[in-house]
């Protein structure tokens, strides 16, 4: 089945620790985005890539840190310079290069920084 | 920044009724996407509205943009409980951004059976 494959689902880190995120998908997109959600918040992108070895900030791109050195991967490192790393993390990926269609998302990732 | 502001936050309704939920910019959108998140789960996508005017129906809900392109709205004709999540909007600027979607807070849905 073609998706996107978010791990871990849940992780808990110490503050200062760095911990990076893992979005896989198998669906030959070329775009793909991370972005946070905070209760009340909706969505708000941190970074995304359109194509390989290259990506662009977003609305809230500091602490974190992206590569994209394959088409069917997109990990995300939260920084220790993250101020408030707990969140819902949710990779988001779609076909074309050319101004945004839907959006498919995985599962996400929900960080606790203890 | 451009935002897009999504009213209400939160929503109770008995089951059955009605629900809308509205979405504003205040400046002209290209177009926007309207996303459904359950419980414990991630958005998935519902819808694109393009055109000035556009009304879209999928069984009992109907999508709207605006004339103007501004504004947008998504309503349920007699809520089941399996309505239940939160609804957003996601607006797309032209120009500078463009590739970038602008999701507005969401309205929470609750269904009282």
């Amino acid at each position: 089945d073609g998706g996107i494959t978010q791990s871990p689902k849940y992780l808990f880190r110490k503050e200062g620790q760095n911990v990076t995120l893992s979005c896989e998908q198998n669906l030959n997109h070329d775009a793909m985005y991370w972005y946070r959600q905070d209760p009340g918040q909706g969505l708000r992108l941190i970074y995304y890539s359109q194509i390989v070895n290259d990506f662009q900030k977003g609305d809230i791109a500091e602490g974190y840190s992206v590569s994209r050195e394959k088409k069917e991967s997109f990990p995300l490192t939260v920084t220790s310079a993250q101020k408030n790393p707990t969140a819902f993390y949710l990779c988001a990926s779609r076909t074309g290069q050319g101004p945004p269609g839907e959006l498919f998302f995985g599962e996400g990732s929900r960080l606790t920084v203890l | 920044g451009q935002q897009v502001m999504q009213i209400p936050q939160y929503q109770h309704v008995q089951e059955g009724e009605d629900f809308t939920t509205y979405c504003n910019s205040s400046t002209t959108l290209s177009n926007i996407q309207w996303y459904k998140q359950r419980p414990g789960g991630h958005p998935v996508f519902l819808i694109q509205l393009v055109k000035s005017g556009e009304v879209k129906k999928q069984k009992r809900l109907t999508f709207q943009f605006g004339e103007a392109k501004k504004n947008s709205s998504l309503h349920i004709t007699a809520t089941q409980t399996t309505d239940v999540g939160t609804y957003f909007c996601a607006g797309r600027y032209s120009g500078a951004g463009s590739y970038q979607l602008t999701f507005g807070k969401g309205t929470k849905l609750s269904v009282i059976p």
